[in-house]
């Protein structure tokens, strides 16, 4: 199975800085990657897909980069809405893999 | 518009079997390119995709649990079953249905899930 490894597990930042949230998978995934938003007691949300394409209706502050291995979401100025916690997940190959998730919280 | 919704029992007893019903409507899974998946998430951890189903009746499954996994789809119904066979604490989750994108094995719509608790 391909592992997916998220740095930071958790970080703390202010309305309007800019973030970055790192994924590594074990082996080269091309770019079949996904970025997820989840909010307590919520479902997951769609943010990005094939490592750099904005879902229909995300806002264009949330951008994401990378292909093989390693992997960056980045949110360019964070906004009260975007606390939540993120995920990673590779589609190259079974089984589908998440990352363990970022929690992104208020400082 | 795309929606999913999942249903089930709520409590289950160690060595049970549960069956999850994922139905869903604004698109046919007897189009091409359609396929649906299963997730779970125990409560404070990460997500775990369970299994996929696709257009074609193609399955997959995870790796871990594949001998517990049944996926199957009824089409005329528009829905999707999941079983898992001998449940145990460790099974309980909040178990989500999600549709796949057909532009890049993403999961773009997503059920609001369902809490399963396994406990005597």
């Amino acid at each position: 199975d391909i592992q997916m490894t998220q740095s930071p597990s958790s970080v703390s930042a202010s309305v309007g800085d800019r973030v970055t949230i790192s994924c590594r998978a074990s082996q080269g995934i091309s770019s079949w990657l996904a970025w997820y938003q989840q909010k307590p007691g919520k479902a997951p949300k769609l943010l990005i897909y094939a490592a750099s394409s904005l879902q229909s209706g995300v806002p264009s502050r949330f951008s994401g980069s990378g292909s093989g291995t390693d992997f960056t979401l980045t949110i360019s100025s964070l906004q009260p809405e975007d606390f939540a916690t993120y995920y990673c997940q590779q589609a190259s190959s079974f089984p589908y893999t998440f990352g363990q998730g970022t929690k992104l919280e208020i400082k | 518009q795309v929606t999913l919704k999942e249903s089930g029992p709520a409590l289950v007893k160690p060595t049970q079997t549960l069956t999850l019903t994922c139905t869903f409507s604004g698109f046919s899974l007897s189009t091409s390119a359609m396929r649906v998946s299963w997730i779970r998430q125990p409560p404070g951890k990460a997500l775990e995709w369970l299994a996929r189903i696709d257009w074609d009746d193609d399955k997959f499954y995870s790796s871990s649990l594949k001998t517990r996994l049944t996926i199957s789809k009824d089409t005329s119904k528009n829905q999707v079953v999941l079983t898992m066979t001998n449940m145990d604490p460790v099974d309980t989750a909040t178990y989500y249905c999600a549709r796949i994108s057909v532009s890049g094995y993403s999961f773009d719509y997503w059920g609001q899930g369902t809490l399963v608790t396994v406990s005597s």
